[in-house]
């Protein structure tokens, strides 16, 4: 595809539930992150995947969050028993290059997530 | 943490008007980007600044990195209503890895007819 894709755009579930987010990124990019942006605030730094590096899991806020990439490819982010202060949404980018002082990222248009 | 301010926070102007938005910072950072983000999209990248003293114009859009790269001001002239956004600055911290975006809290611009 010419872009990031994410999927669902909008997901709205009950406390306690499970939901998986999906993010496609751009063909060829190595590097893949994930944020979480809160209403009208800026991002917010979950977990980064460079080829086949053991992943920058830094920014994960609690074990109920997981993710993982197969390769170069497919990305999910799983949250485990969802709670209300999860709601927000969730961006994923992707990068080609990645040098000490550039970093050029790609952004898919989110997941809106909702916790009821 | 390397934190990144964002000021103001809000802004709301005329079309036609000119104003400058802020991003400061008690640390240095190797280089600095700004994001520009619409309603239900991600951000978009509008330009990196990486020298202290850089700047760097796009249209209307003038950037300025400090002398000293711990802060950087997005300068717009003559707004039209297509400037209305978030305005998210990031910057790449100086421990040599540009992996890890450090990003502010965005400043919402409103651009009115």
């Amino acid at each position: 595809g010419a872009g990031v894709s994410q999927s669902p755009s909008n997901k709205v579930t009950e406390k306690g539930k499970d939901v998986e987010l999906r993010c496609d990124p751009i063909s060829g990019h190595t590097a893949l992150y994930w944020y979480r942006q809160r209403l009208g605030q800026g991002l917010e730094f979950l977990i980064y995947f460079q080829g086949n590096s053991a992943p920058d899991k830094s920014g994960l806020p609690s074990d109920r969050f997981s993710a993982e990439r197969t390769g170069e490819s497919v990305s999910t982010l799983t949250i485990q028993r969802t709670q209300q202060e999860d709601s927000a949404v969730y961006l994923c980018a992707s990068s080609l290059v990645v040098t000490p002082t550039y970093n050029e990222q790609f952004f898919g248009p989110g997941t809106r997530l909702t916790v009821l | 943490t390397q934190l990144l301010e964002q000021s103001p926070q809000f802004l709301s102007i005329q079309e036609g008007e000119n104003l400058t938005v802020y991003c400061n910072s008690s640390s240095v950072f190797s280089s600095l980007q700004w994001y520009r983000q619409e309603p239900g999209e991600g951000p978009v990248l509008l330009v990196t600044v990486v020298t202290g003293g850089e700047v760097k114009k796009l249209k209307r859009l003038t950037f300025q990195f400090g002398d000293a790269r711990k802060d950087s001001s997005l300068h717009i002239t003559a707004a039209q209503t297509g400037d209305t956004g978030l305005y998210l600055c990031a910057g790449v911290p100086p421990t040599g890895s540009a992996r890890q975006l450090t990003f502010g809290s965005g400043t919402q611009l409103t651009v009115l007819p």
